[in-house]
């Protein structure tokens, strides 16, 4: 395991489908982000877990968004009933409690929304 | 709530220059600051950090000082290559607060040749 990995890395959909997206965090981390970046901005907090509990979740994360980390491992965030105001990219980061706030990224994934 | 701000690029230079990027924060404890930085078609990987006031992070030729009385993380380098081209945020992370991170809006950085 060299890092974080998300999937799928692109996802077009069609406005009021429902998309999921998957993040394998770094194996012995036991906290996990999701942040939204939009084009010329810097990601945005949505919501983290440490191991398989969600701590804290972001007034960005609207009902429409669910995310969860069953098993303390993986994690998925799933959007319902899309809109052309989802369109972003979908960062996932991972880190361990006692470090400095540093976190490891993925490469993202990318939804748009048509 | 906690805030940065980065300098407005984008930002173009010829290889060899100096580069500077401003940064500035608000924050209600005592964060730890970072630069990441983001390559063409690659994530975000963190540059350099501070943890405390008056350190100075270092990376791949890259300073930046944890200034407090300005509330300030300036990236500095004294000479850029073209493969420093790059988009770079500045963040700090809320130690209080599980580490929860809040990032500028970035800074695109070309170098010309």
């Amino acid at each position: 395991d060299t890092g974080v990995s998300q999937d799928p890395r692109h996802k077009i959909t069609k406005r009021g489908q429902n998309v999921t997206f998957r993040c394998d965090p770094i194996s012995e981390h036991n906290r996990l982000y999701w942040y939204r970046q939009t084009l010329g901005q810097g990601p945005e907090f949505l919501t983290y877990f440490q191991n398989e509990a969600q701590l804290e979740k972001s007034r960005l994360l609207s009902d429409r968004f669910s995310a969860e980390r069953p098993k303390g491992s993986f994690s998925t965030l799933e959007i319902q009933r899309t809109e052309q105001g989802d369109s972003a990219m979908y960062l996932c980061a991972s880190s361990w409690t006692t470090n400095t706030g540093e976190l490891f990224f993925g490469e993202g994934s990318r939804l748009t929304v048509l | 709530g906690d805030s940065v701000t980065q300098m407005e690029g984008p930002v173009t230079l010829s290889e060899e220059a100096c580069l500077t990027i401003n940064c500035t924060y608000t924050a209600t404890g005592y964060p730890s600051l970072f630069w990441y930085v983001q390559y063409p078609g690659e994530g975000l990987q963190l540059l350099l950090k501070a943890t405390k006031a008056d350190d100075k992070g270092s990376n791949k030729g890259f300073e930046a000082t944890y200034r407090k009385e300005t509330t300030s993380f300036h990236l500095e380098k004294g000479s850029v290559q073209v493969s420093d081209s790059a988009v770079y945020f500045c963040a700090l992370s809320d130690n209080t607060n599980a580490g929860k991170s809040t990032f500028g809006d970035g800074t695109t950085l070309t170098v010309k040749p």
